[in-house]
């Protein structure tokens, strides 16, 4: 089976510029959460879609940012226009249960933004 | 809001010693704990679990007890092998209506030397 996968896994853009980011969750999972991983921190949470619909949406940090997943399999995270402060490690995951906390992570893209 | 404070790295250890990482935690309810590690160039991977107070979660040797009246989930293993090095994050999943997002801490790397 395969795992969760993102691309690009490393993306390079100018200040300005605009991004967008794909996820592909294990077939069948329902549920799909997209975080990320800023300057080394900690992993803070973005956004989490069930199919299609936007479930909670309280970590993304403003409207720079826009998460799509229509017809409810793979996912978009569009930035436009990307800020320096940007930088760092998207990762998106999924899971099956809809109570679950395992959910299962893909390897991350990488953005820096100069 | 739920909080997740982990030992800071880098950690450096010769093969077959102790390992500890130190995770303490702030939320409200029961939640549940997790162990995450991301090994080079991969998605993080699900180490190991524990739902209540008093459980044990546990596996490739690591361990790691729920400890409600310290709010702690530390991880530990006895003899390290240099295939242990990655970056170790403790995370709680705490339901707050339908949201099942994770909390992570900032990671601790660790590297193991032959």
């Amino acid at each position: 089976e395969a795992g969760v996968t993102q691309f690009p896994s490393h993306s390079v853009i100018e200040k300005g510029q605009t991004v967008t980011l794909r996820c592909d969750p294990i077939s069948g999972h329902d549920n799909l959460y997209w975080y990320r991983r800023v300057m080394g921190k900690e992993i803070k949470f973005l956004l989490h879609f069930v199919k299609e619909s936007k479930q909670d949406e309280s970590g993304m940090p403003n409207n720079r940012f826009l998460a799509e997943r229509t017809g409810g399999t793979y996912s978009t995270l569009k930035v436009q226009p990307a800020e320096l402060e940007d930088s760092g490690v998207y990762f998106c995951a999924s899971s099956q249960e809809p109570g679950s906390y395992e959910q299962y992570f893909g390897p991350g893209t990488r953005l820096t933004v100069t | 809001g739920n909080s997740v404070t982990q030992m800071e790295g880098p950690v450096t250890l010769s093969e077959e010693a102790f390992l500890t990482i130190n995770c303490t935690y702030t939320a409200t309810g029961y939640p549940s704990l997790f162990w995450y590690v991301q090994y080079p160039g991969e998605g993080l991977q699900l180490l190991l679990k524990a739902t209540k107070a008093d459980d044990k979660g546990s596996n490739k040797g690591f361990e790691a007890t729920y400890r409600k009246e310290t709010t702690s989930f530390h991880l530990e293993k006895g003899s390290v092998q240099v295939s242990d090095s990655a970056v170790y994050f403790c995370a709680l999943g705490a339901s707050s209506g339908s949201a099942r997002q994770l909390t992570f801490g900032s990671g601790t790397q660790l590297t193991v030397l032959p």
